[in-house]
């Protein structure tokens, strides 16, 4: 299985400056026929389902606000939230889809300093 | 707009069993992949199971296998997980997933509410 590996485990960011959170996989979730990397990201506020941001490690959900970016490619990546908001306050989640079993890194728990 | 409710939830003995279900609505059910993922009380999350939009094709996470059994039917857009020899490890909220159309099967673009499931004597 293909492990996913977050870090930090929490961060506190002030209002309005970047938080980055960083996913590492086991393997390479890279597929050279198409170039793309496998990888996705997710939003869960307290109480609530996780939410889809972002896709092929770095294509927006529709209606995800463009502050939410991606990048990275082969085994390392990251999520970039730019200016942040009290709103974002939540765990994130990055989600390898290479390969089944489907797994997700340990989450990275964001918080306002 | 898409609303996928769980149901079915609850205590259970080990050893036990239990149907989840859930009901969709606000999509074409039968053109999407559907899943199961869980998530243990203060913990990450766990993909479970999927099934093929068809239902011909079921996958599993190891540690459900020949345990967990995921169905669909589509006449009724409905989507079924049953949980046999339930252990205490299975206490998790499952949610009801839709792999759908940012990446068909494997990225999950909607989510449920969850049920909890709690297995303990």
């Amino acid at each position: 299985d293909i492990v996913m590996t977050q870090s930090p485990d929490s961060l506190a960011v002030s209002l309005g400056e970047r938080a980055t959170i960083n996913c590492k996989s086991s393997q390479s979730i890279l597929y050279s026929s198409n170039n793309k990397n496998y990888l996705a990201w997710y939003q869960q506020k307290a109480g609530q389902p996780p939410k889809l941001l972002i896709y092929w490690a770095s294509t927006r959900e529709s209606g995800v606000p463009d502050r939410f970016s991606g990048s990275g490619s082969g085994t390392d990546f990251t999520l970039t939230i730019s200016g942040l908001q009290a709103e974002d306050v939540a765990v994130y989640y990055c989600q390898q889809y290479f390969t089944m079993p489907f797994t997700f890194g340990q989450g990275t728990k964001l918080e306002i300093k | 707009e898409v609303q996928l409710v769980e149901s079915g939830g609850g205590l259970v003995q080990p050893g036990g069993s239990l149907r989840l279900s859930c009901a969709a609505s606000g999509f074409t059910f039968s053109s999407c992949r559907m899943s199961w993922v869980r998530q243990a009380p203060g913990k990450g999350l766990e993909w479970v199971a999927s099934i093929k939009e068809d239902g011909s094709d079921k996958y599993y996470v190891n540690s459900v296998k020949g345990r967990f059994t995921i169905s669909r039917d589509n006449a009724n857009n409905s989507l079924d997980l049953q949980m046999n020899s339930l252990r205490a490890e299975d206490t998790a909220v499952y949610y009801c997933a839709r792999a759908g159309v940012a990446v068909p099967g494997r990225v999950f673009d909607y989510w449920g509410q969850g049920t909890l499931v709690t297995v303990s004597s």
